[in-house]
């Protein structure tokens, strides 16, 4: 079964056009939902950890908040450099440090 | 301090053959893991090392197989290659509780 799903697949924003990601889960007994920057090519960029509901974590334009069943990445007047595909992922009990995966967001800010 | 480094980057191999790729941890962090990232299927979890021990494992045949040293730098293995195991290959590295994992830039595996 899906433990991550991520919405929508696409989103182009014009330079400066705020907007939200989604992330719903479906873990029980969550032990940590952490988001994650990819550029084309690279392995995946660290951005926030969120271990429990009503979590607030920000960096620059980046604002990523948790819920029981949802998480949600706030980009504020993204700029050209924003683009990536954002990833969500989401730990586990008892699975060591295995991380599923959402299929991502990919981000594209124009000019 | 140093992230993570997987070599080679870039690899090309012929459909039968067998390949190793190579993962160094950041300093001080103990738990490696393995991941496969392919366009349809995005990233999937292969295997976690944590101080030498398979921690947990993938859903993946066995024809992929790591480990891990006593310098945590750890190894993954993949024989008999098959044209779908084309994919980015990514290491991650954690101190090994329930903390975020860095990512090494990958190892893109082409089999043709």
């Amino acid at each position: 079964e899906d433990q991550v799903t991520q919405s929508p697949e696409a989103l182009r924003l014009q330079e400066g056009e705020s907007s939200s990601l989604n992330c719903s889960y479906t873990v029980s007994g969550l032990r940590g939902l952490f988001w994650y920057r990819q550029d084309p090519g690279k392995g995946p960029e660290f951005l926030f950890t969120l271990y429990s509901a009503g979590e607030e974590k920000e960096k620059e334009r980046l604002k990523a908040t948790l819920t029981k069943k949802e998480s949600f990445l706030h980009i504020t007047a993204p700029k050209p450099e924003d683009s990536a595909t954002y990833l969500c992922a989401v730990q586990a009990p008892d699975t060591g440090n295995q991380f599923y995966f959402g299929t991502g967001t990919s981000l594209t800010v124009i000019p | 301090k140093a992230g993570v480094t997987q070599t080679p980057r870039y690899l090309i191999k012929t459909r039968g053959q067998q390949v190793t790729l190579s993962c160094s941890p950041i300093s001080g962090h103990r738990s490696v893991s393995w991941y496969q990232q392919t366009p349809g299927q995005g990233l999937q979890f292969l295997f976690e090392y944590f101080s030498e021990t398979q921690r947990n494992k993938g859903n993946f045949p066995g024809r992929f197989s790591g480990r891990q040293f006593s310098n945590s730098r750890s190894e993954m293995n993949v024989s008999t290659l098959e044209l779908g195991d084309s994919a980015l290959y990514l290491c991650a590295s954690s101190p090994g509780g329930h903390t975020e994992a860095f990512f090494g830039q990958g190892t893109r595996l082409t089999v043709v």
